[in-house]
């Protein structure tokens, strides 16, 4: 079975730092696309990040860029978000996602369940 | 910043086909995919490449594109497609997901 298991959410202080981790299983990590999305209560989907098979290239959100940083590792299939200087307006449930491709960011097709993060 | 605009609501009665539009400058010249989620559950894929359904979803559901609007649409709609749904699309090295739209089934 396809799926992505996301952990490393909690409670942390504002300005304070969290690594999120997303494990994926059922298929071959290195030939798709990653990318983080965030949902605040009662809001809509807000895309993070996203990070191609390979690693490179890496696009980031405007709302989080120079405080997060998208990673890989295609040998321990799992994509990494390293959240810096945090901030109560970043309390979200996180999800990560499956891309469809490898390098191609218009659609993903398996979503995990989602960590809650509180500042 | 590029902007995907939906209508916060849209009512439909069972049985009746639910339209949910997705607007943005030149939209159809991307591509889009559109989103259902549950309350406390995670997002589904239900259209992708403004018209393809990925396995295992409906043939109730389908897409299209042209202009400046995507459409999804629901025939036949049932109480079990009550949910919010989301477009989304890739432009300027962004991932854009419009502002969600919630489908109620009276």
């Amino acid at each position: 079975e396809v799926q992505m298991l996301e952990s490393g959410g909690g409670l942390v202080q504002p300005g304070g730092s969290l690594r999120l981790s997303c494990a994926g299983s059922g298929f071959t990590f290195k030939d798709f696309a990653m990318t983080w999305v965030r949902q605040a209560p009662g809001k809509g989907l807000e895309w993070v990040s996203v990070i191609s098979g390979t690693g490179d290239p890496t696009y980031v959100a405007d709302s989080v860029k120079g405080r997060f940083t998208i990673s890989r590792d295609n040998s321990k299939n799992t994509v990494y978000l390293l959240m810096n200087s945090l901030r109560a307006e970043d309390t979200a449930v996180f999800y990560c996602a499956k891309g469809l491709w490898g390098s191609d960011y218009d659609a993903f097709d398996i979503w995990g369940p989602g960590t809650l993060v509180t500042v | 910043s590029y902007d995907l605009t939906q209508p916060p609501s849209v009512s439909v009665s069972p049985g009746q086909t639910a339209t949910i539009t997705c607007s943005g400058d030149t939209l159809g010249e991307k591509y889009v995919s559109w989103y259902q989620q549950k309350p406390g559950q995670s997002p589904v894929l239900v259209i992708y490449q403004d018209t393809s359904r990925p396995s295992g979803i409906s043939e109730r559901f389908s897409g299209s594109n042209s202009g400046n609007t995507a459409t999804l649409t629901i025939s036949g709609t049932q109480a079990m497609d009550e949910a919010d749904y989301h477009c989304q699309t890739w432009v300027s090295s962004a991932v854009v997901f419009g502002g969600g739209t919630k489908l109620t089934v009276l």
